[in-house]
């Protein structure tokens, strides 16, 4: 998994609870992605970072934040969790493989429910 | 605005048989586009890209893609498959923009029975 770990890996919660995820990566590569995976959907970008304190917007960022102070950690969080935003979340990082273009590599995942 | 479709959301084979899983997009410019597998319970894992050059794209555990940009597809291939390929497998186009995004498609569920 490319040096990315996620915490934690399965949780379960109330609606209307604040919910934050962790992403710790050991590389010290810039860019980072969260990812939320839906049946139908595949994956679909949440928020990134280009570096540390530099966030931007995903495709579905509304109900989300982010955190990066860090280069290693990449945080995620639902303010107030609704039931919507039952999924898997997933880490990314890309940096530059041997084709000199920035390829992604994905953490294992965490399974959030909301109740 | 740039879109991946993966038109079949299962695609049934058996073992031993050639494997195709379809993909076509819409970008504008060169496309770099790619392909991903994921496991039961498990993340993503990078089978192969094509950024340029070949059309044909040789990639992990014997798969391989073909780039065909008259017909904007990119569709992945094995000659014999296995039961262990069965998995749900993802196309995705990286956007054009400098931050390395991708766009992913719905994903297809592929099942390899014996």
């Amino acid at each position: 998994d490319a040096g990315i770990t996620q915490s934690p890996r399965h949780k379960v919660t109330e609606t209307g609870t604040p919910v934050t995820l962790r992403c710790h990566q050991t590389e010290n590569h810039r860019y980072m992605y969260w990812y939320r995976q839906d049946p139908g959907h595949g994956l679909r970008l949440i928020h990134y970072s280009y570096g540390v304190k530099d966030t931007d917007k995903g495709e579905v960022s509304d109900g989300y934040s982010v955190s990066r102070s860090k280069t290693e950690d990449f945080l995620l969080t639902l303010e107030s969790a609704t039931s919507s935003q039952t999924s898997v979340y997933f880490c990314a990082i890309s940096y530059s493989g041997t084709s000199g273009r920035r390829e992604q590599f994905f953490g294992p995942g965490t399974r959030l429910t909301v109740l | 605005a740039q879109s991946v479709a993966q038109p079949e959301d299962q695609v049934n084979v058996a073992e031993g048989n050639p494997l195709t899983v379809k993909c076509t997009y819409s970008v504008s410019g060169n496309p770099y586009l790619f392909w991903y597998v994921q496991y039961p319970n498990r993340g993503l894992q990078f089978l192969l890209k094509y950024i340029t050059g070949d059309n044909l794209v040789k990639g992990s555990y014997g798969f391989e893609a073909e780039f065909n940009k008259s017909q904007t597809s990119f569709h992945l291939k094995k000659p014999s498959a296995l039961v262990s390929d069965s998995a749900l497998y993802f196309c995705a186009v990286r956007t054009t923009d400098s931050w390395g995004k991708l766009q992913f498609g719905a994903g297809t569920q592929v099942v390899v029975t014996p």
